[in-house]
């Protein structure tokens, strides 16, 4: 099956500033790739996503980029804000399958 | 739309026990997941299910069961509770493969001691 890799597993950076998390996925095959925010006590939350026939997508603050040729993805966030903080967990998903692959998850610190 | 929403939050089991956990969706989506989420880890697939009376495994089925008798509604069962089952339970949905959006419920947090 798939085999999604999140690094870095925790990331600080200062307000104003940006912040880039990185994935790396195993299965050739994998055509979709959210990206889902999870705040303390509640369920992650889809904020972006990819699909492979693009490069790259952008809603305001945030963009993914993915690479289909070295199999990763990557979520940028500029101009940070402490409303970032959060765990924020990319994953894979293969064509016609149903199921999701999760990476380990990133714990963004904003600090102001 | 109340949206993905889970039942109980929090939950502590003695060794053997058994319980359900509830996960309804007013959505009308078809497709629906159950994960558990380990300490510093990403979210592990349990079971899925594709439509009402369909289910089928995900990566850690082990020690699980589950049913799908309406679109709402999909429950969890663990039968033989034992430590290793202690996690952060979420249920999700979506409205079907070509919309791939999922929506993930509150979760619940089950200690098994």
């Amino acid at each position: 099956g798939e085999n999604v890799e999140q690094h870095p597993s925790t990331l600080s950076v200062q307000e104003g500033d940006s912040a880039v998390i990185k994935c790396t996925y195993s299965d050739s095959a994998s055509n979709y790739f959210p990206w889902y925010k999870q705040e303390l006590g509640k369920g992650p939350q889809l904020i972006i996503d990819i699909r492979s026939n693009v490069g790259e997508k952008k809603d305001q603050r945030i963009a993914v980029t993915l690479n289909k040729t070295a199999k990763h993805f990557s979520l940028h966030i500029t101009e940070t804000q402490p409303e970032d903080s959060a765990v924020y967990f990319c994953a894979g998903r293969r064509r016609n399958f149903n199921k999701f692959y999760f990476g380990s998850g990133t714990k963004l610190n904003v600090k102001p | 739309n109340a949206g993905v929403t889970q039942t109980p939050k929090f939950r502590i089991l003695k060794i053997g026990q058994s319980m359900t956990l509830q996960c309804t969706q007013d959505m009308n989506h078809n497709y629906m997941y159950w994960y558990r989420q380990d300490p510093g880890m990403g979210l592990k697939l349990i079971y899925y299910s594709v439509g009402a009376g369909i289910t089928d495994k995900g990566e850690v089925p082990n020690g699980y069961n589950v049913s799908r008798s309406t679109t709402e509604d999909f429950p969890l069962r663990l039968e033989l509770a034992a430590p290793s089952q202690t996690s952060v339970y979420f249920c999700a949905s979506s409205y079907s493969e070509g919309t791939d959006t999922q929506y993930f419920g509150p979760g619940t947090r089950l200690t098994v001691l």
